[in-house]
Formats: C-alpha cells, structure tokens, sequence
C-alpha cells in the first residue's frame, strides 16, 4: 500500500509564475489536508478537502492560493503569481474517513523556491 | 484559537542517554496529543499519541506523559540511538478526528552522538 504520494517534490519557480502542487492521497483515504511549513517552524494547517469539497478553507491565504480535490486524480494546491515569501515546504496528509478513528499520514513534501 | 509550545528547539545527547521534550497548550478542551517524527527531506511520521484520559503511554522505548491540569504533555526517548536524530513536532487537537484542528510546536531537533 503506497504512501501518501506528493510531486514534484522540489519545485522552482519566478516570481509572478504559478506553482501547482499535487498529491495523491493513501488508498482508501477520502480527506486531503495540506500544510505550510516555513524554516524551523511547525507545520501550518492550510485546507481540508473531500472528494469534491472544500471543508476547511481557515488556513489558506485568500488571494492567490486555492486548493482542489477532484473526483479522478490527485488533490492540486496552486498558487498564483508566486511571491518569494511562498518559499516553504508544503506537506500534504490523508486520513481514512472521520469517525474511524483515523490518523494522519504525511507525503514527504514538496520544497517550493522563488527565485 | 490554540497555541502549541516547545521546548527545547535543539537538543543533544550522547548515545545511551534519554531525551525528553516538552510541550504547553493553551486550548483546555485539546484532548489528543500526537508526536512526529521528520527525518531530513521526509514527512512527518507519527510516533506516538495519547489522549486525555489516560496520563501516560509507552511503545518500546518512547513514552508520552501528560499533565492535563498543567497543561503539558512530554515526549520522552530511553536508550537514544543515533537513528532517533530527527525534528521531533509535538501537536494537540479537540478530538483525534479533527485534523484542520490539528496544532503543532515549533519542533524539536534531536541530535543523538554516537
């Protein structure tokens, strides 16, 4: 059973380019969480998604970020016109799903650069 | 909203010795407390968790003490190995099921010296 799977896991971009970030979620998983993590910080919850839904947006900045979780394919975080404070490492994590006493499973990340 | 701290952020110890790590929150109604463990270039991987009606489990050679009236919850290693050199992140939550609830610490790096 394959982990949580993230690509690209380095990605570099220009400023003003656009950066999308994908993961696919461990089998049998139906909720996607991904997190923000800046050096020698903790991880920042940014959005939660279902197949199809966006549960939790809290997390995400308003402008140029957004988040998708289609019903075929791999959850996609994209981000608009990158500014070099984008640079971070952003971890995505599956659970079974809630109410099964699910825990989270992390990706190894992708490691997003502005250049 | 909750705040998650932890001390130290760095941390070495000789082969053989014990580690311990601690963490506070702020949020009363935080009853699960997980720990990671991210190794270099790799995601954070759970560890150990507890809840808040018990006060201590172990596995192996780890074990998670909390003091829910205090407010902390501790991660303590026995018998460190180097392979326990990592960045160790404690995180605290209202229930187990709520992941976008999910706070973590500023992380903990652990340095084993063979």
């Amino acid at each position: 059973n394959a982990g949580v799977m993230q690509n690209p896991r380095h990605l570099v971009r220009r400023r003003g380019q656009e950066a999308r970030l994908r993961c696919s979620p461990m089998k049998g998983h139906s909720h996607v969480y991904w997190y923000r993590q800046l050096p020698e910080e903790g991880l920042k919850f940014m959005v939660y998604l279902q197949k199809e839904n966006i549960i939790d947006e809290s997390g995400m900045p308003k402008e140029r970020f957004s988040a998708e979780f289609p019903k075929e394919g791999p959850s996609i975080l994209r981000i608009q016109q990158v500014v070099r404070g984008d640079s971070a490492a952003y971890f995505c994590a599956s659970s079974p799903p809630r109410g099964v006493g699910e825990k989270l499973f992390f990706g190894s990340g992708t490691q997003l650069s502005v250049l | 909203g909750e705040n998650v701290e932890q001390h130290p952020s760095t941390l070495s110890v000789q082969e053989g010795d014990s580690a311990v790590i601690k963490c506070t929150y702020s949020d009363s109604a935080s009853n699960y407390f997980p720990w990671y463990k991210q190794e270099l270039g790799k995601g954070p991987q759970l560890i150990i968790d507890i809840r808040s009606n018990v006060g201590e489990k172990k596995d192996q050679r780890i074990a998670v003490t909390l003091n829910k009236t205090a407010k902390h919850f501790s991660l303590h290693i026995t018998e460190t190995q180097p392979e326990d050199s990592a960045v160790y992140f404690c995180a605290a939550a209202e229930d187990q099921t709520g992941a976008n609830n999910l706070f973590f610490g500023t992380g903990t790096r652990l340095t084993v010296i063979p």
